[in-house]
């Protein structure tokens, strides 16, 4: 059974930073792509980032380029999002999901999320 | 980036009712990589149809996604209590976008 189970997320003040890991179980981690997808309260779904199967290959939305890092360790089964420079529109559910490419293929497992709040 | 617009913001049915919720690209879908979620209050999203027709596991066979290039439909033949939920569509053939999601809720 897929399993993804997010943590890390807690109130931080604007231009904080914050680390949110994903832990997987239940397929092979190590052959899959993964995603961050964020939630604002109340609103829709954002795509964020994603990283490829080995971590060589990342690519971020234009609203946290430059701020936010994905990362993964394979031997860990855990992917991570480094996120720097924080600020209120950055507050949301992120939800960590995988996929075989990276792209043509939907988000068909996804964990229950990490609420990140950014507020003084 | 492709933008996907969804139509209505809320649908008001009842039970047994017919749902039909709208999705249209600013461009073509390739592949028609264009697909359906629902959520439910304080759950993640759940994958109902991808390949804008193709109903992933364990997805009653009441939900049904057609269409093709810009425009793209999901029906949900009689709605069930459990089905009244926000819905999103999502297309993932270049880069991944969603649609802003319609509402379905009890009139």
């Amino acid at each position: 059974e897929v399993q993804l189970v997010e943590s890390g997320g807690g109130l931080v003040q604007p231009g904080g930073s914050l680390r949110l890991s994903c832990a997987a179980s239940g397929f092979t981690f190590s052959s899959y792509w993964m995603h961050w997808v964020r939630q604002a309260p109340g609103k829709g779904l954002v795509w964020v980032s994603r990283i490829n199967n080995d971590g060589s290959s990342t690519s971020y939305a234009d609203s946290v380029k430059g701020r936010f890092t994905i990362s993964r360790d394979n031997a860990k089964n855990t992917l991570y999002l480094q996120m720097n420079s924080l600020g209120a529109e950055d507050t949301a559910v992120y939800y960590c999901t995988p996929t075989k490419y990276s792209s043509g293929w939907p988000f068909d497992y996804w964990g229950q999320g990490t609420l990140v709040t950014v507020s003084s | 980036e492709i933008v996907l617009t969804q139509s209505p913001g809320t649908l008001s049915l009842s039970p047994g009712e017919r749902a039909t919720l709208s999705c249209r690209a600013s461009q073509s879908v390739s592949s028609s990589y264009l697909a359906w979620y629902q959520q439910k209050p304080g759950q993640a999203p759940r994958l109902l149809i991808y390949g804008a027709s193709s109903r992933a596991t364990g997805i009653p066979d009441r939900f049904s996604g057609s269409g093709s290039g810009t425009d793209f439909t999901l029906t949900i033949s009689r709605l069930e209590p459990e089905d009244f939920a926000v819905y999103y569509c999502q297309q993932y053939g270049s880069s991944f976008t969603f649609g802003g999601g319609t509402k379905v809720e009890i009139k």
